[in-house]
């Protein structure tokens, strides 16, 4: 059983539009990450959120923090296929990380 | 980029061989960690380096040794290679530990047939 639940597992969609990929669990973070993976490289961080509620946004991105801290999401407006990559959430209980299994986004031209 | 590299980047064995993976550091981060990456599973920690020769285990650490005797330096050992050791190994470095940015390297490819 995987500390972090991510869905989709797999998302394909064409360039323009809008999507959103999650990230559950059933513990309480202090603090939640979300990383993106090009094929052949490491993860890249792309921000952290810690405060229930808290709404960050990275250009076309916006990543949300459930009320209770068990729960993220990445929202994804207009897709572009600079978009494409493997979409990781992380938390950091007692200094060690744990991953969840990742989202594979796929934006078509 | 953060200063990462880790070598070597493609390695196949053969099942029972050990086989140790380089991860040098040019930041002078604290921290540095060891995961391994399949598919279905994300990144999985196996250990962690959060100082000279102090190593703590990660997930899923049996069947994996590490050592840290410099700073920049942290190796990671499979004593007598497996199978099921198949898999794309990251190293990671944080300036602290907790919720602070992870640098990753660019991977080692390790078949072990």
């Amino acid at each position: 059983t995987q500390l972090l639940e991510q869905s989709p597992q797999f998302l394909s969609i064409q360039e323009g539009e809008n999507l959103t990929v999650y990230c559950n669990s059933s513990s309480v973070f202090s603090s939640l990450q979300w990383y993106r993976q090009e094929p052949g490289e490491g993860p890249v961080l792309l921000v952290t959120v810690v405060t229930g509620g808290e709404v960050k946004k990275l250009k076309r991105l916006t990543f949300q923090f459930g009320d209770a801290r068990k729960d993220s999401s990445l929202h994804i407006t207009a897709a572009q296929p600079g978009d494409t990559g493997l979409y990781l959430c992380a938390t950091v209980p007692f200094n060690k990380f744990y991953f969840g299994s990742g989202t594979k986004l796929n934006v078509k031209p | 980029d953060a200063g990462i590299t880790q070598s070597p980047r493609h390695k196949v064995t053969e099942t029972g061989t050990p086989v140790t993976l380089r991860c040098h550091q040019t930041e002078n981060h604290r921290y540095m960690y060891w995961y391994r990456q399949d598919p279905g599973h994300g990144l999985r920690l196996i250990h962690y380096s959060y100082g000279v020769k102090d190593t703590d285990k990660g997930e899923v650490s049996d069947g994996y040794s590490v050592s840290r005797s410099k700073t920049e330096d942290f190796l990671l050992t499979l004593e007598s290679a497996t199978s099921s050791q198949t898999s794309v190994y990251f190293c990671a470095i944080s300036e602290t530990g907790g919720s602070y940015e992870q640098y990753f390297g660019p991977g080692t490819r390790l078949t072990v047939t």
